[in-house]
């Protein structure tokens, strides 16, 4: 039983570039999370996808935006990147329905902007 | 704005003693409480959860206690060994399985 997956592992970008990363879910989830966690901090809700669309939202600007395609697999686009997207990102997957839902988190990437 | 914190952001413990992790949470209607290990480089693992019409809840070596008057949830691991040098978050999930995170406390456990 996969458990999930992210892709790349890690990540070097310039200011202003745009990164595009990538999520598998755990086996039998259909939905996706995505988190930024800063350097000795807990991870930051960015949004969570479920049937291919944005449920919730957290505090981060529009640059940040995703995508879930029907196989339940996402991905976190960010534009123009800044120093401060400097980051390690994570996916976590849960299945709908599920009372405590549950979330299992990958094992993240990590994206350095310079 | 709503939050979760931990008292302690540091804590180290002697090898075959128990570690005790604090969480406070600022949210009276959060009903659902998990705790979460982090290694260095991984991503957070799943330790165990607990529901707010419940005080207790027991897993291997691992036990949530919440008290709601408080608002104070804990994490007791017992015999605590080496492998469980991690960093622990305690989260709170809202509607739409939005978790929101603490800081993190680090345990150290000492040979």
């Amino acid at each position: 039983d996969a458990g999930v997956t992210q892709s790349p592992t890690h990540l070097i970008k310039t200011r202003g570039q745009q990164v595009t990363l990538r999520c598998s879910p755990k086996s039998g989830h259909d939905t996706v999370s995505w988190y930024q966690q800063a350097l000795g901090q807990g991870p930051q809700f960015i949004f969570q996808y479920y049937e291919e669309e944005e449920r919730q939202r957290g505090n981060f600007p529009d640059r940040f935006s995703g995508h879930q395609f029907p196989n339940y697999s996402s991905e976190l686009n960010v534009n123009a990147l800044w120093l401060g997207d400097s980051a390690l990102y994570l996916c976590a997957s849960s299945k709908q329905g599920d009372y405590t839902d549950t979330q299992y988190f990958g094992p993240g990437t990590r994206l350095t902007v310079l | 704005g709503e939050s979760v914190g931990l008292h302690l952001p540091t804590l180290s413990v002697q090898e075959g003693d128990n570690s005790i992790i604090n969480c406070a949470y600022s949210n009276s209607a959060s009903d659902y409480f998990i705790w979460y290990k982090q290694e260095s480089g991984k991503g957070p693992q799943f330790i165990i959860d607990i529901r707010s019409n419940m005080d207790k809840r027991q897993g291997q070596r691992v036990t949530v206690l919440l008290n709601k008057t408080v608002k104070h949830l804990s994490l007791q691991i017992a015999a605590t060994q080496p492998g469980d040098s991690a960093v622990y978050f305690c989260a709170e999930k809202t509607s739409y399985d939005k978790v929101i995170f603490g800081p993190g406390t680090s345990l150290s456990v000492i040979p």
